[in-house]
């Protein structure tokens, strides 16, 4: 287990579909983070598992967002009737009990046309 | 509420010249923890550095130092000796103390800086 995998890495879509993306976390992390990085800009959160349990969403997770951790493992991000201004970089992060650094993966580029 | 600005956009130096990039932080928090991560061209962010507030002895690894000054709110890094690899979008973070509060740690990115070394 070498690091947090994202897949898919690149995601194009027409304006109006359903998109799902996956994180797999080092597999010792209990938290893991999702965040969204649009050009030109700094990572902006999206929300927070413990576990399996989603802790915390920020409010840039609109009601067409929906995030889960099934077992606390892999994690699932999907964007339902995706729109124009979603086309963004996700990435996902992991952590063990935040007691360290951050580990990011890849990230999934999203682009909506 | 907390808040990181890096208020330099972007930066371009020749190779062989010292630079130095700017993060200035907001935070309520007594604990806190600051970050410093590289993003290459290739879109990972690449994990630099971890300081808690209550550390303030600077750090140098190899080319690579920060200096963490709580009184001014700053946690600068300075690359010695740039090289043209170390070209790439420098993000500055910032997350609260872990399960206190009910904080998640999650990070409070600032907006980066894009260094540019040429040869």
């Amino acid at each position: 287990d070498t690091g947090v995998s994202q897949n898919p890495r690149h995601k194009i879509t027409k304006r109006g579909q359903n998109v799902t993306f996956r994180c797999d976390p080092i597999s010792e992390h209990n938290r893991l983070y999702w965040y969204r990085q649009t050009l030109g800009q700094g990572p902006e959160f999206l929300t927070y598992f413990q576990n399996e349990a989603q802790l915390e969403k920020s409010r840039l997770l609109s009601d067409r967002f929906s995030a889960e951790r099934p077992k606390g493992s892999f994690s699932t991000l999907e964007i339902q009737r995706t729109e124009q201004g979603d086309s963004a970089m996700y990435l996902c992060a992991s952590s063990f009990r935040g007691l360290d650094g951050y580990t990011f993966g890849s990230g999934t580029r999203l682009t909506v046309v | 509420a907390q808040k990181v600005t890096q208020a330099q956009t972007e930066i371009s130096v020749v190779e062989k010249e010292d630079v130095t990039l700017d993060c200035v932080y907001e935070t309520r928090d007594t604990t806190y923890y600051l970050f410093w991560y590289k993003q290459p061209p290739s879109g990972e962010l690449v994990f630099l550095i971890r300081r808690n507030s209550f550390d303030e002895q600077n750090e140098i690894s190899g080319r690579y130092s920060w200096n963490f000054q709580k009184s001014t709110s700053s946690f600068n890094f300075t690359i010695t000796a740039s090289q043209v690899v170390d070209s790439a979008v420098y993000f500055c973070a910032l997350s609260g103390p872990v399960g206190v509060s009910g904080n998640t740690g999650k990070l409070i990115f600032g907006q980066g800086t894009t260094l540019q070394v040429k040869p």
